[in-house]
């Protein structure tokens, strides 16, 4: 079963604006991954922030953690028709040996 | 490449039969993942194997589903009496170490399809 709940299930935008997906959890965390799947692909890594920090950047991509809430966001600024995607927060529930449980996923549509 | 393997990238078979599902990670890489992914959804876990002991099965839905890793590199996921419910894709990852905070490769997945 999925332990995270992701919203919006489906989220559709034009070329240049931001892109925000949510992410909820039930358990306790050792970190928190997002990653990105192109249609009939495997899963590709975006950023990895651990349950001490709020808040982490890599390129145009800015994540956010609140652990009191159980919540996570990614924000995509400037996003281009390449980051259409599906994308997906994983939890690693608290294993040391990062067993991840993935929420159902946000549809990103950026339209050129 | 440098990338994690997996094959077939199709695999049609009728109710009943077994398949095996091969899954060449990434060289060197301790932890190795199995994720069973329905259509629309998230990938679900199924079993973790750190080098070649099989640490963690609880996410294998039957008795049906057996996977190994004997020599710590390569795996493959064997299903047995497949069943229609198994059509999904099955994705396999793996992670540079054991400690859980790196991140996981994936490979392209292995759809299944049972007819």
């Amino acid at each position: 079963s999925q332990q995270g709940e992701e919203d919006p299930q489906a989220l559709s935008i034009q070329e240049g604006e931001n892109a925000t997906m949510n992410c909820s959890y039930k358990t306790s965390i050792n970190n928190l991954q997002w990653y990105r799947q192109n249609s009939g692909r495997g899963l590709v890594h975006l950023i990895l922030i651990r349950s001490n920090e709020r808040e982490k950047h890599s390129g145009r991509l800015r994540v956010t953690l609140d652990t009191s809430k159980k919540s996570s966001s990614l924000l995509i600024t400037a996003s281009r028709a390449a980051d259409t995607a599906s994308y997906f927060c994983a939890t690693d529930g608290g294993t040391s040996y990062g067993k991840l449980t993935f929420g159902q996923g946000t549809i990103l549509t950026v339209h050129p | 490449g440098a990338g994690v393997s997996q094959s077939p990238r199709y695999k049609v078979a009728k109710r009943g039969q077994d398949v095996a599902l091969r899954c060449d990670p990434i060289s060197g890489h301790v932890s190795l993942f199995w994720y069973q992914q329905a259509l629309g959804q998230g990938p679900e876990f199924l079993t973790y194997f750190q080098n070649e002991a099989q640490l963690d099965k609880s996410g294998l839905p039957s008795d049906r589903f057996f996977a190994e890793r004997p020599e710590g590199s390569v795996s493959t996921l064997k299903i047995q009496r497949t069943q229609q419910e198994d059509s999904a894709v099955y994705l396999c990852a793996s992670s540079l170490d054991s400690q859980g905070d790196q991140p996981q490769h994936f490979g392209d997945g292995t759809r299944l399809s049972i007819l």
